[in-house]
């Protein structure tokens, strides 16, 4: 099993620019989730699905979409880059629903730089 | 509302001992634990659960009071492996299963 993977693994955006970071997983985990995380502060939660065409938003969602057509992706949509989502974003996956009982296991992350 | 880690970094020698803690104002449902290295992604450490439950790594312990809304990982006879940076994720009544992550203890294990 490969796991969780992210692609890509470093990206350089110029302000205003759109971009999908692709997040899969091949460990027919039903949730599925987005974080990003800056130095200081640990990982937040951007959005997060349970399941195939559910998906909901977490604590910093705006200027992010998803969506989730199947069980194994769950790609993150930057709208319009700006300098404040410099970051590294994790993908992240689970069995059942995390904090519940279950292990997330982390993708390698993506290195983002927003000019 | 973010878990409170202490201490933010520790140094220590190979084969001593290290605590870190992790203090929420919420009554909490769990308290997850992960370790990263720099660079790399998180890593599972350890789930406590409400009631005292525990899963996860066999060298490290830890212990959840759910009174006092704190867990603790309990990192003996440390070693070269164990640096990284250790985060606690918490769950409480409001965080909608999610998980709420602290700010992170930097350990760094010298030989």
């Amino acid at each position: 099993n490969a796991g969780v993977t992210q692609t890509p693994k470093f990206q350089v955006l110029k302000t205003g620019q759109s971009m999908t970071l692709q997040c899969a997983q091949d460990m027919n985990h039903e949730y599925m989730s987005w974080y990003r995380q800056d130095p200081g502060m640990g990982l937040r939660l951007i959005h997060y699905s349970v399941g195939a065409g559910i998906t909901d938003q977490g604590e910093v969602p705006n200027g992010y979409n998803v969506s989730r057509s199947t069980t194994e992706d769950f790609p993150l949509r930057l709208l319009s880059a700006a300098p404040s989502q410099t970051s590294v974003y994790f993908c992240a996956s689970s069995y059942g629903i995390a904090g519940a009982t279950d292990t997330q296991y982390f993708g390698p992350g993506t290195r983002l730089t927003v000019l | 509302q973010q878990p409170v880690q202490s201490p933010q970094a520790v140094i220590l020698r190979e084969g001593e001992d290290a605590v870190i803690n992790c203090s929420s104002s919420k009554a909490l449902y769990s308290v997850h634990w992960y370790r990263q290295k720099h660079g790399e992604a998180p890593v599972f450490l350890m789930i406590l659960l409400k009631g005292g439950e525990q899963k996860g790594h066999e060298k490290i312990s830890a212990s959840f009071n759910e009174k006092k809304q704190q867990s603790s990982l309990y990192l003996t006879a440390s070693q070269l492996s164990y640096s990284g940076t250790y985060f606690c994720g918490t769950e409480d009544g409001d965080s909608n299963y999610q998980l709420i992550w602290g700010a992170g203890t930097k350990l760094i294990i010298k030989p």
